[in-house]
């Protein structure tokens, strides 16, 4: 599978715990996001990696939120004492690109997601 | 103002018809936009990209309006299988104008009915 994988497809937790998804990119993908999704919305920008270095975070990411890329490979994205207010669909994508390339640069290809239950 | 704002929907359309989405996105300077689909429970994916001259992929159509700052999408003879949300994507739609950030519009519903 040369895909996007995200692992796990589901997760439920008790609030408080803390929980991490993982998201293996594309291999060749310098690009690595993560987006969160609730229902009747629009993917929510997370926070941008361009290879290991972490771009942009979004001010949605609260300081229970962390993300890394060690590698510049596979990523982890970690919230720590969960809320309920956290329950969504996380997703990664990865896209290959470079500064000041746009054009074809940024098709996104995205994972299945990983939902998120807090109960 | 909303970075990216779309049409709320929901649309529901006979098979056979032709139906036509908005998006409008707040910064003159935004670089890029996309159109995804989303079908439900399933991963967004790229539907198509928008141009300046517009363009066409079979029985959709993408028009970009850029003093406007409008967006919109075309879907010709709807099938069945059209049924998904369709999403509005924009690069640079905030104040810095990122040229990596995609922002998603809040997508609109389209069921096409037998």
């Amino acid at each position: 599978d040369t895909g996007v994988s995200q692992d796990p497809r589901h997760k439920i937790t008790k609030r408080g715990q803390n929980v991490t998804f993982r998201c293996d990119p594309i291999s060749e993908h310098n690009r690595l996001y993560w987006y969160r999704q609730t229902l009747g919305q629009g993917p929510e920008f997370l926070t941008y990696f361009q290879n290991e270095a972490q771009l942009e975070k979004s001010r949605l990411l609260s300081d229970r939120f962390s993300a890394e890329r060690p590698k510049g490979s596979f990523s982890t994205l970690e919230i720590q004492r969960t809320e309920q207010g956290d329950s969504a669909m996380y997703l990664c994508a990865s896209s290959l690109g470079s500064p000041g390339v746009v054009a074809g640069a940024n098709v996104l290809t995205f994972g299945a997601g990983s939902r998120l239950t807090v109960l | 103002r909303k970075e990216v704002e779309q049409d709320p929907g929901p649309f529901n359309v006979p098979e056979g018809a032709t139906v036509a989405f908005n998006c409008t996105y707040s910064n003159s300077a935004s670089q890029s936009f996309f159109w995804y689909r989303q079908d439900c429970r399933k991963e967004p994916k790229l539907l198509m990209s928008v141009y300046s001259s517009g363009n066409e992929d079979g029985r959709f159509t993408a028009q970009l309006n850029r003093a406007s700052q409008y967006i919109s999408l075309l879907i010709r003879d709807s099938k069945l299988s059209d049924s998904a949300t369709y999403l509005c994507v924009v690069i640079g739609a905030n104040s810095g104008g990122s040229n990596y950030k995609l922002t998603f519009g809040k997508g609109t519903l389209l069921t096409v009915n037998p």
